[in-house]
């Protein structure tokens, strides 16, 4: 057990919709990192966000969006969704933003489909 | 533009002997290196990592390597086991990008008994 915990597990949603994955770190850790699996693919990375501000930006879709509360937990919200969004969405933590080699724990991610 | 690469989409390899995992990367300025195990329906977990400034990091089964000057890293399990079998990815991370990783399109390994 990472200590990351994703929710929902499963998300079956239509085209143009919108939905919003949710994401709580581990205890302690301060930046939080979405990434996305496509079929077959590595993870590529979406959007990294440290102590509520965001720290780094990937190939994320302007139909996307994440924002880090103060809580710390953070949720991604993906909206006008596309077949080609559905993948796994995967949550990460650590206890840096940058400048440590600590890594990344990941939580078991959210497998959405677009139908 | 893939940065890291795993270009052996799988291996097999009987227990008890070694499997040896490869990756090679294109970004000259990564200066940290982690590898990743994933079991189906789980998210990656932490293997082993290394700073540029090592060639070689120890843990209990496994090692990795690093050759900066091919840009080539590998992961090697020794020896290997049946609950080894996964996916691998390998990761590298720029400073100062952030700690962020690029990932690989990773390996699966398949350990048979």
């Amino acid at each position: 057990d990472s200590g990351v915990t994703q929710t929902p597990k499963h998300l079956i949603t239509a085209t143009g919709q919108r939905v919003t994955l949710r994401c709580s770190p581990r205890s302690g850790d301060l930046s939080v990192y979405w990434y996305q699996q496509s079929l077959d693919q590595g993870l590529q990375f979406l959007i990294q966000y440290y102590n509520g501000e965001e720290r780094a930006k990937g190939n994320i879709l302007e139909r996307f969006s994440a924002q880090q509360f103060p809580d710390l937990h953070s949720e991604l919200n993906l909206s006008s969704l596309e077949l080609g969004d559905s993948a796994l969405y995967f949550c990460a933590s650590s206890v840096a933003g940058q400048g440590t080699n600590s890594p990344l724990h990941f939580g078991n991610g959210t497998r959405l489909t677009v139908t | 533009d893939q940065q890291v690469k795993q270009n052996s989409p799988s291996l097999s390899v009987q227990e008890g002997r070694i499997s040896i995992l490869n990756c090679d990367y294109t970004n000259s300025m990564f200066d940290y290196f982690l590898w990743y195990k994933k079991y189906p329906a789980e998210g990656p977990t932490f293997l082993i990592s290394i700073s540029s400034i090592k060639d070689k990091n120890e843990d209990g089964r496994f090692t990795v390597f690093l050759n900066k000057s091919a840009k080539h890293l590998s992961l090697h399990i020794v020896p290997s086991q049946p609950g080894d079998s996964a996916v691998y990815f390998c990761a590298a991370r720029r400073m100062e990008y952030g700690n962020k990783l690029v990932f690989g399109a990773g390996t699966i390994l398949r350990v048979k008994s």
